[in-house]
């Protein structure tokens, strides 16, 4: 099956600094990936949809420039999220459409990514 | 705007029991249904995927209806066990194309041994 990953699955930086997520698609090409933010006990929020080669679509109340998407390749997204804080601490999923046939898609996820900002 | 909510948001029972959870939706004009698990700290697994022409979905102990035009789903796990407990969140998708899912707030399960 369609496998998607997270790098890294868990980082910790110091507030003010800058951390990139990478989100690859394996064994698969996806023209669209999306990102979600899911802070402790609450549901996935999705954030952007990434697609290949053009700007991210970003859900309202997401900053652009501090959350920034770049999908260069169709295989591979990455979220910087620039001078973090404390308050960005979430866990981060990805996903990324695999195609079903000629007209449909199915979403896999990737396992997440641990931020925690101090 | 599609709204999912998910009802109990929590819920604990002994093992081997038989129970239900509640996803409902505002928007019925959905292309299909999934019933995700998360367990803390993890990824999600998909567990059903209900398309909208469909009224249920079964796989082992876990059987998914839906009813599109009341806008409601049920996940309806058989015979609990203690590796049952997570959280289980549903996700309607609207379109064909690569359209975004949105999640419901999720019910976290724990089964007693």
């Amino acid at each position: 099956g369609a496998v998607v990953s997270q790098h890294p699955s868990w980082v910790i930086c110091k507030s003010g600094t800058s951390v990139k997520i990478e989100c690859r698609s394996l064994d698969f090409q996806a023209t669209t990936m999306f990102w979600y933010r899911q802070f402790p006990k609450q549901s996935l929020m999705l954030m952007a949809t990434s697609n290949e080669g053009s700007k991210a679509t970003y859900e309202q109340g997401v900053e652009k420039d501090k959350f920034l998407i770049n999908h260069a390749s169709l295989t591979l997204s990455t979220l910087t999220v620039t001078s973090a804080h404390p308050e960005d601490s979430s866990f981060y999923i990805c996903s990324a459409y695999h195609p079903q046939g000629a007209y449909d898609y199915e979403q896999y996820f990737g396992p997440g990514t641990r931020l925690t900002v101090t | 705007k599609q709204e999912v909510t998910q009802i109990p948001a929590a819920l604990s029972v002994p093992e081997g029991e038989n129970l239900v959870l509640n996803c409902s939706f505002t928007d019925s004009a959905i292309y299909n249904l999934q019933w995700f698990r998360q367990d803390p700290g993890k990824g999600l697994t998909s567990l059903l995927l209900i398309q909208s022409s469909q009224r249920e979905q079964t796989s082992g102990r876990l059987n998914a209806s839906l009813d599109k035009s009341s806008g409601r789903s049920t996940l309806y796990i058989a015979a609990s066990q203690p590796g049952d407990s997570a959280t289980y969140l549903c996700a309607v998708r609207r379109g064909s194309s690569a359209s975004k899912i949105i999640f419901g707030s999720g019910t976290r399960l724990s089964i007693r041994p």
